[in-house]
């Protein structure tokens, strides 16, 4: 199995550019996560998807960033107008359904976006 | 709201010593506790989890943990370091079946290993 797929690997853009990075789960696996990681607030769920259905956005900062999954293949992650703010390691991960919810999450290599 | 701390930004150890890496949560359900690696520009791995069963559990690459309900702890052993588990790990909570947002996953802020020749 490949993994978790996510392009690009680094994206630099400058403030006020929209940027999109997607992911591709591993096949078979009901459930998707978005993840930001950064130096001063560790590793932060942005939103999750089950079946290819929002389960719980809580976590997206605010309206400038946005979450789709088209599909069981293929999600994305686009923020527009994107801020210096959001330099950030962005992961994926999906996990398969097990009995009473999801299980051992597995996670793809990452997008480090910097926004000049 | 659950949520775990891990105690120690960064621990050092000599290579072949005891490595200790500790976790304490907070849950008000009977959690999921995960311990992930995560190498230089990788994204993270599954060390080990604890779902039921067995209290003390073992992992890849030698390592193991042990759920203590008393203490909420899951702390992260192996008996004897390599220079190759310099690395980042984390700790995680997950509401198990019952919880309300079961499937969402609480990290702690990351552990940095190194290991001194």
């Amino acid at each position: 199995d490949a993994g978790v797929i996510q392009s690009p690997r680094h994206e630099v853009t400058e403030m006020g550019q929209e940027v999109t990075l997607r992911c591709k789960p591993i096949s078979g696996h009901d459930y998707l996560f978005w993840y930001r990681q950064t130096m001063m607030r560790g590793l932060e769920l942005l939103i999750y998807f089950n079946n290819n259905v929002p389960i719980d956005d809580s976590g997206m900062p605010e309206d400038r960033f946005s979450a789709k999954m088209p599909n069981a293949s293929f999600s994305t992650l686009k923020i527009q107008p994107s801020e210096p703010r959001d330099s950030a390691v962005y992961f994926c991960a999906s996990s398969p359904y097990t009995w009473g919810g999801t299980d051992t999450q597995y996670f793809g290599p990452g997008t480090r976006l910097t926004v000049l | 709201a659950q949520s775990v701390t891990q105690l120690g930004s960064h621990v050092s150890v000599s290579e072949g010593a005891l490595v200790l890496l500790r976790c304490n949560y907070s849950s008000s359900v009977p959690p999921y506790l995960f311990w992930y690696v995560q190498y230089p520009n990788q994204g993270l791995q599954l060390l080990l989890k604890y779902t039921t069963g067995a209290t003390l559990v073992k992992g890849i690459n030698g390592f193991e943990a042990e759920f203590k309900k008393s203490e909420t702890s899951f702390h992260l052993t192996k008996p004897s370091a390599h220079m190759s588990d310099a690395a980042e790990y984390f700790c995680a909570v997950s509401e198990g079946a019952g919880g309300t947002s079961y499937g969402k996953l609480t990290f702690g802020q990351g552990t940095i290993l190194t290991v001194h020749p």
